[in-house]
Formats: C-alpha cells, sequence, structure tokens
C-alpha cells in the first residue's frame, strides 16, 4: 500500500495569511486527491491534483482559494491563501492505488490547522 | 439529500454486543462500496469492501442491497479496541473521487 507524508502535521496561521500543505508519495500514483475535514463532519473532497494539467476542484471550492500543484507522479501542494478561522480545519492528502482489480484510497496522516 | 447518510450515532455498546451500523446511497449509479475506519485524530483507513454477495472479515460482515440503495457493517462481539468512527464510503467508478457519509460514532464500554 501506498506511503504517504504530510507536512506540516500542524499548524497554528493569523488570519489574512497563507499556508502551503505538501504531500509526498513512496510511489508514483495517477489520482490524487485534497480533502478537508472540519470538526466533528466528515470528509469534503477539494480538488482532484491532476499531473501537468490543472487541479479540478470540486463545487464550492476555487483555485484562487486553494492553488494546487502536482508537478510529478509522487508530489502535490495544497495552498491555503487569505486564511480565516472558517478555514481551521483537517487537511488530508488521498491516493488511488489500483490491486486486484480493486481501487483502494490511501489517506496521508493529515495536516491540522488552526487559523486565529 | 445528502449523497450517503448513516445513522446518527453515537453508539455505546458493552463489551461483546454485537452492533449494526446502516448507510443509504442517493445515486443509483454506485459502483463501489466502501467502509472505512477513523481514530480519533487519525486519518480514514479502509476496513473493507462491501460486494454485492456480501462479505465477512472476522467479525465484520458488510451487506450491500443495490435494490434499496443500502449498505450495512456488523461487528460481533466487540472489542474496546473498535471504538472508532465508521464511515460509509461510495465510489461511482472510473477515477471519480469518494463520497463519504459523515460517520457513526461507535464506543465499546468495559
Amino acid at each position: 500500500s501506498a506511503v504517504i507524508s504530510q507536512k506540516p502535521s500542524r499548524d497554528i496561521c493569523q488570519r489574512g495569511t497563507s499556508l502551503t500543505i505538501q504531500c509526498q508519495v513512496d510511489s508514483q500514483v495517477t489520482m490524487m486527491f485534497w480533502y478537508r475535514q472540519q470538526p466533528g463532519q466528515s470528509l469534503t473532497l477539494i480538488a482532484t491534483a491532476n499531473q501537468g494539467s490543472e487541479a479540478t476542484y470540486e463545487s464550492g471550492f476555487v483555485i484562487d482559494k486553494f492553488p494546487i500543484s502536482r508537478p510529478n507522479l509522487t508530489f502535490s501542494t495544497l495552498t491555503v491563501s487569505n486564511m480565516s478561522p472558517e478555514d481551521s480545519s483537517i487537511y488530508l492528502c488521498s491516493v488511488e492505488e489500483s490491486a486486484g482489480g480493486s481501487d483502494e484510497q490511501f489517506f496521508g496522516p493529515g495536516t491540522r490547522l488552526t487559523v486565529l | 439529500r445528502k449523497e450517503v447518510e448513516q445513522d446518527p450515532g453515537p453508539f455505546n455498546v458493552p463489551e461483546g454486543a454485537t452492533v449494526a451500523f446502516n448507510c443509504t446511497y442517493s445515486n443509483s449509479a454506485s459502483q463501489s462500496f466502501f467502509w472505512y475506519r477513523q481514530d480519533c485524530r487519525k486519518e480514514p483507513k479502509l476496513l473493507m469492501s462491501v460486494y454485492s454477495s456480501g462479505n465477512e472479515d472476522g467479525r465484520f460482515t458488510a451487506q450491500l442491497n443495490r435494490a434499496s440503495q443500502y449498505i450495512s457493517l456488523l461487528i460481533r462481539d466487540s472489542k474496546l479496541s473498535d471504538s472508532a468512527t465508521y464511515l460509509c464510503v461510495v465510489n461511482l467508478g472510473g477515477n471519480t473521487p469518494l463520497v463519504f457519509g459523515k460517520g457513526t460514532r461507535l464506543s465499546v464500554i468495559a
């Protein structure tokens, strides 16, 4: 199974600043996703990070607020821009791997963001 | 209507009890179904896939009813270590992302 690391694991940021979260996978993967999990809530997909092209954003999420990079098949970044307290959440990177005819999604350990 | 709906929880059960979680999904085109487990302050991890014929993995049994668009998870002989949030997850297939339910919190108490 894919091993995923995220940096930073947590951060406390001031309103109006930006934070870039890094996601590194130990193998080449086609599909990488960024999710958000707000306190007491389930996971909400922000966008699919596409290698070599612009990310595909879900309804309610825009590139100006959450720019994403995907320079190769093992790495992606998510930036949370112009942060407000409402952006306080856990941000999770996820990859999809195919094995034995089925697809499984693996998650990174998450980045816990608190915006003051 | 939410795409994936689960029992509200929380479920507080004694050790050794049998507990069942239910889940419904709204998109009849959904192809794949899963139960994920998320421990407190940890990332979700796949517990088991759910197949049309139903499947069992030790103390865990998953069932799928496509006609009713209903998925269930049964845990027998609950252990303290089963305490977690259980997420019902569906997928439309074709490189589309997973859709998560809100999760059902289980606490197994001694």
